[in-house]
């Protein structure tokens, strides 16, 4: 089915080094979100984008943490010098009406940092 | 004060029970309601949008409450397939806000 698909399904980096996430929404659906859940807890929010352009990020811990999002289409989420504590699953979600349809999860990344 | 408050449970119920959940809301220009289901280790799913005049999908039923600022969330002749963490989620002009979920055992 043409859900939303992200890469890698799994990741584990060593403390330091830089990892990007991938994000291919579905088809058509304007409004992109990168979300975060560590173990045990909720949805924290990161980034939000409407087409290409992020008119929310407030939600990015630091300034290791940044997000772009190219034709509308795919994005990315790229952190550098990871930690430790950036340990947590990194999940993205698509909508195709803007805060009334519902979001659209893909099954996440899962990123361990050692 | 979070936006969006539930009641992290466990709610622990035999099969067949009825069980319900509630969860709080904050923000009054909140213009649509959701419940998503989240089994562990895997991605929340939208389980039913919540409509102002409450609405029913087999065995859930979902109800608004915009005086008091709650949304509910009935489960009848529950299953041991309904064990996961029900989530709360609340959304404007583009945000969505999530509660941090209920969680639910349906014990045989």
């Amino acid at each position: 089915g043409a859900g939303v698909s992200q890469s890698p399904s799994n990741k584990v980096t060593e403390k330091g080094k830089d990892v990007e996430l991938r994000c291919d929404p579905i088809s058509g659906h304007t409004a992109l979100y990168w979300y975060r859940q560590s173990l045990g807890q909720g949805l924290e929010f990161l980034i939000y984008f409407q087409g290409n352009s992020a008119p929310d990020k407030s939600g990015l811990p630091s300034d290791r943490f940044s997000a772009e999002r190219t034709g509308g289409s795919v994005s990315t989420l790229t952190i550098q010098r990871t930690q430790q504590e950036d340990s947590a699953v990194y999940l993205c979600a698509s909508s195709g009406d803007r805060g009334k349809g519902g979001l659209h999860f893909g099954n996440g990344t899962r990123l361990t940092v050692t | 004060r979070k936006e969006v408050e539930q009641d992290p449970g466990p709610f622990n119920v035999p099969e067949g029970a009825t069980v319900a959940f509630n969860c709080t809301y904050s923000n009054s220009a909140s213009q649509s309601f959701f419940w998503y289901r989240q089994d562990c280790r895997k991605e929340p799913k939208l389980l039913m949008s919540v409509y102002s005049s409450g609405n029913e999908d087999g065995r859930f039923t979902a109800q608004l409450n915009r005086a008091s600022q709650y949304i509910s969330l009935l489960i009848r002749d529950s299953k041991l397939s309904d064990s996961a963490t029900y989530l709360c989620i609340t959304s404007g002009t583009y945000k969505y806000i999530f509660g941090t979920g209920t969680r639910l055992k349906v014990l045989a």
